[in-house]
């Protein structure tokens, strides 16, 4: 079982709709959740992070974290072409430092 | 704004060659990290330090090397380049207690 588990996509969906960006991690005892997009020949840009159960919302970014089901999901309200990337989880587990593990990333794709 | 700068986009260097990466944060910030990219093995972990002079191995630190001199300089050192470690390699720059890592542009580099 991977550390940090993600659908490779490609998600599609029209513009206008909302996009659900799943995650599942393995180790109960993770303590800190991140969303980065990184569209293709990029680097990682962080979009959000959440810490406490619930929901953590951003202008048309949510995310939400259930640490009793060990998942974390992503919410893109009124999706725009300009979304499309990949959306990559990481987890920072229960360990020293400051070490993330990453999922390999969901390929959002956003149609006129 | 955080602002972690890659010495170069773009590198080709030939198999037995020394090769290194540098990567410079502005941010003062004590933790810094190395990453490459590969197409559906994700972001993983070369090395991290998280002060001067120290190291740690992350998950891939073999035929790789690092130093850190200077707080604000963390080099990667490909002691003798292999066509296997032609990849994007990705600096990273990570603040105090869960704060998110932030990344640089990336190198990609081919090694022929």
């Amino acid at each position: 079982q991977k550390e940090v588990e993600q659908n490779s996509g490609p998600l599609s969906v029209p513009e206008g709709a909302i996009a659900s960006l799943n995650c599942t991690y393995s180790d109960r005892g993770s303590q800190s959740f991140f969303w980065y997009r990184q569209y293709s020949g990029k680097s990682p840009e962080l979009i959000m992070f959440i810490y406490s159960n619930g929901d953590k919302e951003d202008g048309r970014f949510t995310a939400q974290l259930n640490k009793a089901s060990q998942y974390v999901s992503l919410l893109i309200r009124d999706s725009q072409p300009s979304d499309s990337a990949t959306y990559l989880c990481a987890v920072k587990k229960n360990t020293g430092f400051q070490k993330l593990v990453f999922g390999t990333g969901t390929r959002l794709l956003v149609s006129p | 704004d955080v602002k972690v700068t890659q010495s170069s986009r773009y590198l080709v260097k030939r198999t037995g060659e020394k090769v290194f990466l540098e990567c410079v944060q502005d941010m003062d910030h004590e933790n810094m990290f190395w990453y490459r990219q590969d197409p559906g093995l994700g972001l993983r972990l070369i090395y991290f330090s998280y002060d001067v002079k120290m190291k740690e191995k992350g998950d891939i630190p073999e035929g790789y090397s690092v130093s850190r001199e200077k707080k604000e300089r963390f080099s990667l050192i490909l002691e003798s380049a292999s066509t296997n470690q032609t990849s994007m390699y990705l600096c990273a720059l990570g603040g105090p207690s869960n704060q998110p890592q932030h990344f640089g542009d990336g190198t990609r580099l081919s090694i022929l």
